[in-house]
């Protein structure tokens, strides 16, 4: 099972970027990393994956270190909306996605 | 092209009772997993079925729980003779390649009461 560490909790305010860490120690070479988060009362919602080098789309960027052991979900600029629980996995092959408790991310305004 | 959709989306039943949690996959989506959800808990992967095919049940309760994937039709999740402490919020997810370089796609949830 992919054994993952994220904060409990975090906070940000509105407009300003968020970073959301994720240690991940015991990443094979061919794990991809993955990020959902899942908003209240919501199904999981996909936010982006990576396997070795930074990756962006329209919603985040994906900060991953060199030795993979760790990455690092970048929001830009949070909003109201981003207010969710941020969930860091990884796996390669056909195994299923595991996901740890994550870390519930509070938005200020 | 509809998402990934569960019915019905909540579901009361009583102890002794049976529980069927119905999950169409995205178009085109052959790959499907059922997750459970406990109040206030992080999502548990219980079974991957491929069409017509369980990939990986490691996660299904050894007993009362069984799940389906037919050819034609939605992926069934089954759970007989339920307890109070079956009651969660159950997720489908379904992926077009079943392979970790790929996103998966959640519905919306059932959320079973048992009463």
């Amino acid at each position: 099972d992919a054994k993952t560490t994220q904060p409990n909790s975090m906070e940000s305010n509105e407009e300003e970027p968020v970073h959301l860490p994720c240690n991940h120690s015991t990443i094979s070479g061919t794990d991809y990393i993955h990020w959902y988060r899942q908003l209240p009362s919501q199904g999981p919602e996909y936010v982006i994956h990576g396997l070795t080098s930074n990756v962006n789309n329209r919603m985040a960027s994906l900060a991953i270190a060199e030795d993979r052991k760790s990455s690092t979900l970048i929001l830009h600029r949070a909003t109201l909306r981003d207010a969710a629980v941020y969930y860091c996995t990884y796996g390669s092959g056909n195994t299923p996605l595991v996901f740890g408790k994550g870390t519930r991310l509070s938005v200020i305004a | 092209n509809a998402g990934v959709m569960q019915n019905p989306r909540h579901l009361v039943r009583r102890r002794g009772q049976e529980a069927r949690l119905r999950c169409s996959p995205m178009k085109g989506h052959s790959h499907v997993y059922w997750y459970r959800q406990l109040p206030e808990e992080g999502l548990k992967f219980m079974v991957y079925l491929q069409k017509e095919n369980i990939i990986d049940e490691s996660g299904m309760p050894k007993e009362r729980f069984s799940a389906e994937f037919p050819k034609e039709g939605p992926s069934i999740l089954r759970i007989q003779q339920v307890v109070r402490g079956d009651s969660a919020a159950y997720f489908c997810a379904s992926s077009l390649m079943g392979r970790m370089n790929t996103e998966a796609f959640f519905g919306q949830g059932t959320r079973l009461t048992v009463v």
